[in-house]
């Protein structure tokens, strides 16, 4: 599976988009781009995943680059409770072996 | 999305007991389950992959005899933690595998803290 890469930690006001970039530049074209997230001392949650296209759901939306080498995944109106480490992983459908990485430590602030 | 129950949240033991964790899939069947293992302020770690029906399949460095799984149903995954001790203290944390289609997705549990006193 094609490795990731994301900022160790983000701030976000409460209220406003969370932004949060994923690098996986060596994805190949069986992957998908697959977001978690996982609040202090809890198990993580599936977010969101897609292949090429947008993806929006009543979490978040998901954008993809088009040469796939990126992407952002985005709350729209961030709250306190999405405080939470954010992972991104790249994964080949026919797969089912979460690798996780650091993730993004998302801060949302009043 | 779909449901995985994990039980106990929370068991403090004595050092040599042993302690079993379970993880349910509440609304779907799953084939394949895993164990994950997470210290403080570290990522969560792979221990082993659950298959129904067949013996699991260990990381390296996760000793299969002192961390027995067993997958008997298509709903339910066992890690024991045989002969606990301190450093086996961790939070541990299942997840059941969702498939179909382009719906391939783990859920996971609630996770489980271990203290080993």
């Amino acid at each position: 599976d094609a490795k990731t890469t994301q900022p160790p930690s983000m701030d976000c006001a409460e209220g406003r988009a969370a932004n949060l970039p994923c690098n996986h530049s060596t994805i190949s074209g069986n992957e998908y781009v697959y977001w978690y997230r996982q609040i202090h001392s809890q198990g993580p949650q599936y977010i969101i995943h897609g292949l090429k296209n947008n993806e929006t759901n009543e979490m978040a939306s998901l954008i993809i680059t088009e040469d796939r080498k990126s992407s952002t995944l985005i709350l729209p109106h961030a709250t306190l409770r999405d405080t939470a480490v954010y992972y991104c992983i790249a994964l080949n459908n026919a797969g089912n072996m979460l690798t996780f990485g650091g993730g993004t430590r998302l801060m949302v602030k009043p | 999305g779909a449901v995985v129950s994990q039980h106990p949240s929370w068991v403090i033991c004595k050092s040599g007991t042993s302690v079993k964790i379970e993880c349910r899939s509440l609304d779907f069947q799953a084939t394949t389950m895993f164990w994950y293992r997470q210290f403080p302020k570290q990522s969560l770690m792979l221990m082993a992959t659950s298959n129904e029906g067949s013996k699991a399949t260990y990381e390296q460095g996760v000793e299969k005899d002192k961390f027995l799984i067993n997958h008997a149903s298509l709903t339910l995954s066992t890690l024991t933690v045989t002969s606990a001790h301190p450093e086996d203290s961790s939070f541990y944390i299942c997840s059941a595998y969702l498939s179909g289609g382009s719906k391939n997705i783990q859920y996971f549990g609630a996770g489980t803290r271990l203290s080993v006193l």
